[in-house]
Formats: structure tokens, C-alpha cells, sequence
């Protein structure tokens, strides 16, 4: 089983829908995780980080944490072209590096 | 936020021969962490470098193939040796940043887009 697993996508939505990215980890003991934004030929940026079960918001972004199901996922409300990217679910391995899973595709269209 | 200088953002290399990779950090880090970006691919861990000890690497990757040097907390080199066509890809250094007003994540470097001719 994969450290962390993403569906590859492609992912479309129209301009204005919530778009939803879904993310599953395999160690239980994980305390914190992440959502990175990575366009084109760029670096990974960070979009959220979050520790604690339930909703966190940031603007048009919610992250959701269920530790009993071991299940992170990202919601992007109102989705703009420019939302357009590959979004990397990535958790810390032993408080160490990063381990990242395949990175769902999101295209939005206007 | 820590800032990452990282060099060269790109090159393009003679299969067997070998190219650096610099990362300069602008602030003491414990570890600093290099990945490897395939060709439309999620980036995969190459190995952990720690200041005064050999760096820890993933399954699948050999010191002699990417040689890792760490002389202080705020600079680490990569070396992809004997470079091969399957090497063509971006490489990225990351350190883990306590952040601003604790927005806790870690960062990367702009990353050094490989091509092996």
C-alpha cells in the first residue's frame, strides 16, 4: 500500500463549482498533512496545512481531516481558471520529509 | 519563511557525465531534503541530508549514483553521477520552515530541470 494516494485525474469542473480532491494515507500515527498547488513547470506551493480532525478554511480553499478513516481531502469553492494546477497531497513521514502522492489534475474551464 | 537559492534552474548534459546541484538556504536548517520530479510525475524522495553525517537515502537510490555533501546548516549539494537519458528530470531541494505567525509547511527550491542528451 502507497504512504499516500490521490486519484490522478483529470479533475474538470466549470468556473464558479466546488471542486473536491480527495486523499488517503496508509500511517495511522500521521499528525499533520498537507495540500501543495504546483503549476507548470514550477515548484510545489503551499495551499493548506492542517492537524486537527475537521474543516480548516482559508479563503476559497477547506481543507477536512478524518483520522479515523485516515482521509484528507481539499475543497476549492468558486474555481477560477487560474485554479488550474496539479494539487499534491503530501504528509511528513516520521516528522521528517515529505512524501507526496501522485498530485490530482484540476482543470477549470470558463 | 526560509528562502531557497537553488542552481542551476536548468542544464542540459552529455549522458555519463556528472552535474552539481546547489541549494543555499538562508537560515540554519537540522535537514534538508532532495526530490526528484519525473516527466509528469509527483515528486518522489531521493534522500535526507543531515549537517555532519551521511545523508539517508530512499529505496532505490545509491550514494554512488547521487553523492549528497552537507558542510553546514545552510547549504547542501546533489550530484547526479554517470547521468544516463532516464536522469532527465526535475530536481528539488525542500527544507522544513516553521514559517510566519506559525504557518507551518516546509519549502522548495525552484528546482534544476535535468536533460540527459
Amino acid at each position: 500500500q502507497k504512504e499516500v494516494e490521490q486519484n490522478s485525474g483529470p479533475l474538470s469542473v466549470p468556473e464558479g463549482a466546488i471542486a473536491s480532491l480527495n486523499c488517503t494515507y496508509s500511517d495511522r500515527g500521521s499528525q499533520s498533512f498537507f495540500w501543495y498547488r504546483q503549476y507548470s513547470g514550477k515548484s510545489p506551493e503551499l495551499i493548506m496545512f492542517i492537524y486537527s480532525n475537521g474543516d480548516k478554511e482559508d479563503g476559497r480553499f477547506t481543507a477536512q481531516l478524518n483520522k479515523a478513516s485516515q482521509y484528507v481531502s481539499l475543497l476549492i469553492r468558486d474555481s477560477q481558471p487560474s485554479d488550474s494546477a496539479t494539487y499534491l497531497c503530501a504528509v511528513p513521514r516520521a516528522g521528517t520529509a515529505l512524501i507526496f502522492g501522485k498530485g490530482t489534475t484540476l482543470s477549470v474551464s470558463s | 519563511s526560509a528562502v531557497i537559492s537553488q542552481k542551476p534552474s536548468r542544464d542540459i548534459c552529455q549522458r555519463g557525465t556528472s552535474l552539481t546541484i546547489q541549494c543555499q538556504v538562508d537560515s540554519q536548517v537540522t535537514m534538508m531534503f532532495w526530490y526528484r520530479q519525473q516527466p509528469g510525475q509527483s515528486l518522489t524522495l531521493i534522500a535526507t541530508a543531515n549537517q555532519g553525517s551521511e545523508a539517508t537515502y530512499e529505496s532505490g537510490f545509491v550514494i554512488d549514483k547521487f553523492p549528497i555533501s552537507r558542510p553546514n546548516l545552510t547549504f547542501s549539494t546533489l550530484t547526479v553521477s554517470n547521468m544516463s537519458p532516464e536522469d532527465s528530470s526535475i530536481y528539488l531541494c525542500s527544507v522544513e520552515d516553521p514559517g510566519d505567525r506559525g504557518v507551518y509547511g516546509y519549502t522548495f527550491g525552484s528546482g534544476t530541470r535535468l536533460t540527459v542528451v
